[in-house]
């Protein structure tokens, strides 16, 4: 099946200092990256869309200054948390759309999350 | 904007008992409807998806949901659960392969033995 790894599973950084979590397709191409963020007990919620070549789409409240993402290639996007405050402790999780020929186009794939703590 | 309502945050089953997680969405429009399973230290998995078609879904590990469009619902059900289904189940919807999802709040499963 299609596979989605991040990097790093879990970070701790300085309140003031950026951190970049990469988000990979293993197996496909995805064209269309997605990435959300996970609050404690609380479901998941869509930040952006990231396409490759292009840039992102973020939602409405997220700040598309602090939260940089960058789609280079059909296999990676990144997010770069700039300047981390504590508030932007969470779970940041990843997703790829899958453009497996014959195959369900419209499923997402996600990877297993980066913990993020910022002190 | 559309929503997803989970309506069952917690439930909790002995093993053998009949499952049904309700879902509803708010979006009047044509949607892809989801569920995924996160097992314990685990990422997310798709149990199983409705695009069009037959509006009973079957999924992996005897899971299925039915959508029923009156209803805007996409209740998930299993007839029999085991201890291993213990985990968080999230129904999801999106209006296409381009967008992202939009996910309902999970519901927490524990099944006893």
């Amino acid at each position: 099946g299609a596979v989605v790894s991040q990097h790093p599973s879990r970070v701790i950084c300085k309140s003031g200092t950026s951190v970049k979590i990469e988000c990979r397709s293993l197996d496909f191409q995805a064209t269309t990256m997605f990435w959300y963020r996970q609050f404690p007990k609380k479901s998941l919620m869509l930040m952006a869309t990231s396409n490759e070549g292009s840039k992102a789409t973020y939602e409405q409240g997220v700040e598309k200054d602090k939260f940089l993402i960058n789609h280079a290639s059909l296999t990676l996007s990144t997010l770069t948390v700039t300047s981390a405050h504590p508030e932007d402790s969470s779970f940041y999780i990843c997703s790829a759309r899958a453009q497996i020929l014959g195959g369900p186009q419209e499923t997402q794939y996600f990877g297993p999350g980066t913990r993020l703590l910022v002190l | 904007a559309q929503s997803v309502s989970q309506h069952n945050h917690h439930v909790i089953l002995s093993e053998a008992a009949s499952l049904e997680l309700g879902c509803n969405y708010s979006y009047g429009g044509t949607v892809n409807l989801f569920w995924y399973v996160q097992y314990p230290g685990q990422h997310l998995q798709l149990l199983l998806k409705y695009f069009s078609g037959d509006p009973l879904v079957k999924g992996i590990k005897g899971f299925e949901a039915e959508f029923i469009k009156s209803k805007f619902s996409f209740n998930l059900r299993k007839p029999s659960v085991q201890w291993s289904d213990t985990a968080e189940y999230f129904c999801a919807v999106n209006r296409g392969g381009a967008d992202g999802l939009t996910f309902g709040k999970g519901t927490h499963l524990i099944i006893q033995p």
